[in-house]
């Protein structure tokens, strides 16, 4: 089957350097995308990795190593409006490959000052 | 404030009612998305209407009926439904080309069903 595993919820200081990890198998693999939700709010996009290494878009970067099946997400200098689930998703080969992504069950990131 | 607009932000409805929830979008994007979202999971992709036309029917039963009347507007008509049905319903946009094309979402709609 194809499934995404994440930690369910991530703790973390403010200030400090938190990394959620995504683990992936699937039957194909374009590239992996990352989101971000608020309660209450809209899923909104982050980032999305095609190719191995790192993508870095100010304190947020993401990372992929498609030979490890593994992605992770990295927020620097964590500030309390970060407090959100965030999903890693996959872009998967196939005939819907544009439009249909494989979803995570998404993390909650809880920042105590 | 998102891009995509959606309304309305609530609804209650009976098992018996029909209501429509309604999307908007103008950013030019041909690509338009409906997911069921319950709490604490993550989106499930109900349906995508590519250039207006149906792409994706993800065997969503038939008291759920998309249409997209033009290339800024989707609409999701609701006929009888279920308490299982009670969710935040999404709308998403995006591109249609090849590649990735990262989905805007609206702010959904949190619809209870008595």
């Amino acid at each position: 089957g194809q499934s995404l595993e994440q930690p369910s919820e991530v703790t973390a200081v403010e200030g400090a350097i938190v990394q959620i990890n995504c683990t992936y198998q699937t039957s194909g693999f374009y590239g992996l995308s990352w989101y971000q939700q608020h309660d209450g709010g809209a899923p909104t996009f982050l980032s999305y990795n095609a190719l191995d290494g790192l993508e870095e878009t100010g304190r947020f970067s993401s990372f992929l190593s498609r030979s490890d099946s593994y992605g992770y997400l990295l927020l620097q200098e964590l500030q309390m409006k970060d407090s959100a689930s965030y999903f890693c998703a996959v872009r998967d080969k196939g005939r819907r490959s544009n439009y249909q992504l494989i979803w995570g069950a998404g993390t909650k990131l809880i920042i105590k000052p | 404030d998102t891009e995509v607009t959606q309304t309305p932000k609530h609804l209650v409805m009976g098992m018996t009612n029909k209501k429509s929830l309604k999307c908007e979008q103008h950013m030019g994007h041909r690509a338009m998305y409906w997911y069921k979202q319950k709490a604490k999971k993550p989106p499930e992709l109900m349906f995508v209407y590519s250039y207006e036309k149906l792409s994706i029917n993800e065997s969503v039963p038939s008291r759920f009926s998309p249409e997209c009347p033009n290339s800024s507007l989707l609409n999701l008509h609701l006929h009888a439904l279920q308490p299982e049905d009670s969710a935040l319903y999404l709308c998403a946009s995006s591109e249609a080309g090849t590649g990735y094309q990262p989905q805007h979402f609206g702010d959904g709609t949190r619809l209870s069903i008595l």
